[in-house]
């Protein structure tokens, strides 16, 4: 059974500091992972997607990794805001199951300014 | 605008009720998603539908039933075998394409509150 763990549940930062959003995984049989934002009592925004052949993606300030062979992702935020506070959520797309989503439980990300 | 839209908002249930969450779809996506989330955890699917008539269960579909009699629309339906129905609902909808591309794209999901 695929499970997903992020890391840390919790993040406060400054604003303006970079900083990194753990995911791993335990099985590599995926065909992607995706990165998700969640605004309080709000619907899912698709940040970015990892194709299972791709090492990483890019989108503005945000650059995603993936290392399917240990079972990790990273989501890099740079020069971070207070508009950047929100929840974020990975998920890995399983291989097998008709495309069904896996999430995490997410990393709650508070930028103070 | 091309979206998801969920209604209502926000639903009350009383014991012994079943309610139903409504789901629209205006993008053409041929795959539609129910999951419930639970205060500090992730997404869990309950159903989903790759076709019209069609509908599979998914890890936590006990007390609920889902119809998908349109492409457009995918209702959820919590019935009152459901014993602990409080959470957020979201439903989502994707493009069946090719697996590694495809992304899901969400409604603004409905808080079911039980009273």
């Amino acid at each position: 059974k695929q499970e997903v763990t992020q890391i840390p549940a919790a993040l406060s930062v400054p604003e303006g500091e970079n900083l990194v959003l753990n995911c791993s995984f335990t099985d590599s049989a995926i065909y992607n992972l995706q990165w998700f934002r969640q605004d309080p009592g709000k619907g899912l925004t698709s940040l970015l997607l990892i194709q299972s052949s791709q090492r990483e993606q890019t989108s503005g300030r945000l650059n995603a990794s993936l290392d399917k062979s240990s079972g990790r992702s990273t989501l890099y935020i740079a020069a971070s805001q207070p508009g950047d506070s929100a929840t974020y959520l990975c998920a890995v797309s399983r291989v097998g199951s008709a495309r069904q989503l896996t999430f995490g439980s997410g990393t709650q990300l508070t930028v103070l300014p | 605008d091309g979206g998801i839209t969920q209604s209502p908002k926000y639903l009350f249930r009383k014991e012994g009720q079943n309610v139903t969450l409504s789901c629209e779809q205006n993008l053409n996506h041929d795959a539609m998603y129910w999951y419930r989330q639970d205060p500090g955890q992730g997404l869990r699917l309950i159903y989903y539908s790759q076709i019209v008539n069609d509908f599979q269960k998914g890890d936590i579909a006990e007390g609920y039933s889902v119809s998908r009699e349109k492409k457009e629309s995918f209702p959820l339906t919590v019935t009152s075998a459901q014993k602990n129905p409080t959470a957020f609902y979201l439903c989502a909808s994707s493009i069946l394409g090719t697996a590694d591309k495809e992304t899901q794209y969400f409604g603004p999901g409905t808080r079911l509150l039980v009273l």
